[in-house]
C-alpha cells in the first residue's frame, strides 16, 4: 500500500530549540519525497525534496530507506517557521499521496 | 514565477446546483492539472489528474459523472461539482506542473465550497 504518516498532529517547540518533524511512508518502488508548507492564509508550497539534497530555511531531511522514513529537522527554531507542514510521497508521474500534516507552533 | 490562481475562493450554493470552480496558471504552461479535496484537518486528496487535451484521471472512489473536469487549454482547468450535496462541502485545491525538469507542482489558494 502507498501511503504517507505524520504521527504528530501538532509538535509546539520553544524558539530557538530543535524541531523534527516525523514523516514515515510506505511505497514498493523508488520513493521520491518531499516537505510541503503552508504558512497561515497562504498556499501550499514546497519546502524541499529529497533529491536535491538541500537546505532550505535552515531545514533538512535525510531519505532513510531502512526506516522508511523522511523527518524534517532544524536544529533551532524561529517563531516565522510556525505553519503546517505537510509530507508527500510521489508514487508515480503524476501521482501525489500527501500525510495528514503537522502543525509547528514555535513558541516564543 | 509559477502561480496558480482559482476562482472563485469561497462559493455557498444550494442542494441540486452545481458549481464550476475554475484554477489558472497565470504565468506558465500547465501541461498537468491536479485537483484535490481537504477535509478539515485532514490531509488532500488526490481527486483527478488531466493533461490538457485529454481525459481526467479520476483516483479510485471519486465518482467522475459528480466531479466534472475540463482542461481544455494549458493554462485553464475546471472542476464542475454536478448536483452538489452538502457532503460535497468541502475546500477544493489545484495544482499544476508544466512537466519540466523536476515536475514540481505549484498550488491554487483553494476555494471552500459551502453547499447549504
Amino acid at each position: 500500500a502507498q501511503r504517507v504518516t505524520q504521527p504528530e498532529k501538532l509538535l509546539s517547540v520553544f524558539k530557538g530549540a530543535p524541531v523534527e518533524l516525523k514523516c514515515n511512508y510506505s511505497y514498493s518502488g523508488s520513493p521520491e519525497l518531499f516537505w510541503y508548507v503552508q504558512y497561515s492564509r497562504q498556499r501550499l508550497q514546497l519546502l524541499l525534496r529529497h533529491i536535491s539534497r538541500e537546505s532550505i530555511k535552515g531545514f533538512t531531511a535525510d531519505l532513510n530507506k531502512g526506516e522508511t522514513s523522511f523527518h524534517l529537522k532544524k536544529p533551532f527554531a524561529q517563531e516565522e517557521d510556525s505553519a503546517m507542514y505537510y509530507c508527500a510521497l510521489r508514487a508515480g508521474t503524476y501521482k501525489y499521496i500527501f500525510g495528514t500534516g503537522t502543525r509547528l507552533k514555535v513558541l516564543a | 514565477g509559477a502561480v496558480v490562481s482559482q476562482h472563485p475562493s469561497r462559493v455557498i450554493c444550494k442542494s441540486g446546483t452545481s458549481v464550476k470552480i475554475e484554477c489558472r496558471s497565470l504565468d506558465f504552461q500547465a501541461t498537468t492539472m491536479f485537483w484535490y479535496r481537504q477535509f478539515p484537518k485532514q490531509s488532500l486528496m488526490l481527486m483527478a489528474t488531466s493533461n490538457e487535451g485529454s481525459k481526467a484521471t479520476y483516483e479510485q472512489g471519486v465518482e467522475k459523472d459528480k466531479f466534472l473536469i475540463n482542461h481544455a487549454s494549458l493554462t485553464l482547468s475546471t472542476l464542475t461539482v454536478t448536483s452538489a450535496h452538502p457532503e460535497d462541502s468541502s475546500f477544493y485545491i489545484c495544482s499544476a506542473s508544466d512537466n519540466r525538469g523536476l515536475y514540481e507542482q505549484y498550488f491554487g489558494p483553494g476555494t471552500r465550497l459551502t453547499v447549504t
